[in-house]
């Protein structure tokens, strides 16, 4: 089946914990990507990443890290976590439409609600 | 101004009513838009894709208006199941500028 997984679904953790959040997708997409969704403010998005080794930020990147060394994986890395990141998570993946190096139809995984204390 | 702008609503309107709302963006060089639906927090999911001039997918018609830089979204003959909130992404011209775009959402609300 056609998915994006994401690790965990529930986290309660405390400020300055390091933690990661996994996200695997198995539909060979080339682009993947990071999003923050909080109330009132929608989905913002944190990082991106084009391919294998190549990652940027998105809107929100202060506080976060990625990494992309196989295309099949994206985890997103909070070094020290802070009560302001609590929120949901999502991660998504899509090819590109073809031809181009543009993103088409976004795949989500199931969310993370993460809270900081 | 925002680069993806949607009125929060909430729209309440009857089961069986036609519905629509609007989409704005800023970037006059964006190509590609999506309706998404998002049911209660759980992940998005595509409802419609629009690189031309519009689509339609049975009960959906999504319409581009590059002229005046909007995107809506009409849903006719509403059902209970189509509560839900619906968000409008704008994908980048190129690979140059390859962020993605939501807006913050409208919900709708289907009554019997």
């Amino acid at each position: 089946e056609a998915q994006v997984t994401q690790n965990p679904r529930y986290l309660i953790t405390v400020t300055g914990k390091k933690l990661t959040v996994t996200c695997s997708q198995n539909m060979n997409h080339e682009y993947m990507s990071w999003y923050r969704q909080d109330p009132g403010l929608g989905l913002r998005q944190i990082y991106y990443s084009m391919n294998v080794e190549v990652t940027d930020k998105g809107d929100v990147p202060e506080g976060y890290k990625v990494s992309r060394k196989e295309k099949r994986n994206f985890p997103l890395i909070l070094e020290s976590p802070s009560p302001n990141q609590t929120s949901l998570y999502f991660c998504a993946s899509s090819p590109f439409q073809p031809g181009t190096s543009v993103p088409d139809t976004q795949y989500f995984g199931p969310g993370t609600r993460l809270t900081v204390l | 101004r925002k680069e993806v702008e949607q009125d929060p609503g909430p729209f309440n309107v009857p089961e069986g009513a036609t519905v629509a709302f609007n989409c704005t963006y800023s970037n006059s060089a964006s190509q590609s838009f999506f309706w998404y639906r998002q049911d209660c927090r759980k992940e998005p999911k595509l409802l419609m894709s629009v690189y031309s001039s519009g689509n339609e997918d049975g009960r959906f018609t999504a319409q581009l208006n590059r002229a005046s830089q909007y995107i809506s979204l009409l849903i006719r003959d509403s059902k209970l199941s189509d509560s839900a909130t619906y968000l409008c992404v704008v994908n980048p011209l190129d690979s140059s500028a390859s962020k993605i775009i939501f807006g913050s959402g409208t919900r709708l609300s289907i009554r019997p």
